[in-house]
């Protein structure tokens, strides 16, 4: 059984370019959400899709933006990217209900931006 | 709003030795869900343990046992006779627990080496 996959495992970017990071969910999970983990620090949450909508959002700007596919895998864009979005961008699935059920991680993305 | 603060950020032990990582959680909420995930160099979140807030009594899983004090609002992580292999961040993290809430509020890890 799979577990989260992500791809790219790592990316550099230019300053001002746009990114999309890939996640496929673990086998039967229907939510997915996306953290950023700055060096250093704990994973901050961005977003969570389910039903290929946004369901939660964290404190992150509009250049953050998602997608959630029929087949429950999902999308993170970032554009205009700026140095301090360097960081590993990791997604997690779970199932939406119950409520207590607990979140898978990926191994992230660790993106670079020069 | 919600808060997890793991004020040790580094911890090195001898192998053997035993080791406890503390957590202390801020919240409003009178129910909650609580967390301990390890964070190998890989990168990978790997969850440990998931705890109600209206279960307050201690688990142990192996060399790994968890004490949890409503009171003062803490949920520590203590490893037995700890390995090499035990080396890794350790994250606390906090969720709501009502429908619709799945965000995970994440301290900012302790980093624990052990030493051969």
């Amino acid at each position: 059984d799979a577990g989260v996959t992500q791809s790219p495992t790592h990316l550099i970017k230019t300053r001002g370019q746009q990114v999309t990071l890939r996640c496929s969910p673990k086998s039967g999970h229907d939510t997915v959400s996306w953290y950023q983990q700055a060096l250093g620090q704990g994973p901050q949450f961005i977003f969570q899709y389910y039903e290929e909508e946004e369901r939660q959002r964290g404190n992150f700007p509009d250049r953050f933006s998602g997608h959630q596919f029929p087949n429950y895998s999902s999308e993170l864009n970032v554009n205009a990217l700026l140095l301090g979005d360097s960081a590993l961008y990791l997604c997690a699935s779970s199932f939406l209900t119950p409520p207590n059920t607990e979140a898978f991680f990926g191994q992230g993305t660790r993106l670079t931006v020069v | 709003a919600q808060k997890v603060t793991q004020a040790q950020t580094e911890i090195s032990v001898v192998e053997k030795e035993d080791v406890t990582l503390d957590c202390v959680y801020e919240t409003r909420d009178t129910t909650y869900y609580l967390f301990w995930y390890k964070q190998p160099p890989s990168g990978e979140l790997v969850f440990l343990i998931r705890r109600n807030s209206f279960d307050e009594q201690n688990e142990i899983s192996g060399r790994y046992s968890w004490n949890f004090q409503k009171s003062t609002s803490s949920f520590n992580f203590t490893i037995t006779a700890s390995q090499v292999v035990d080396s890794a961040v350790y994250f606390c993290a906090l969720r709501r627990s009502g429908a619709g809430s799945y965000q995970l509020t994440f301290g900012k890890g302790t980093k624990l080496s052990v030493i051969p």
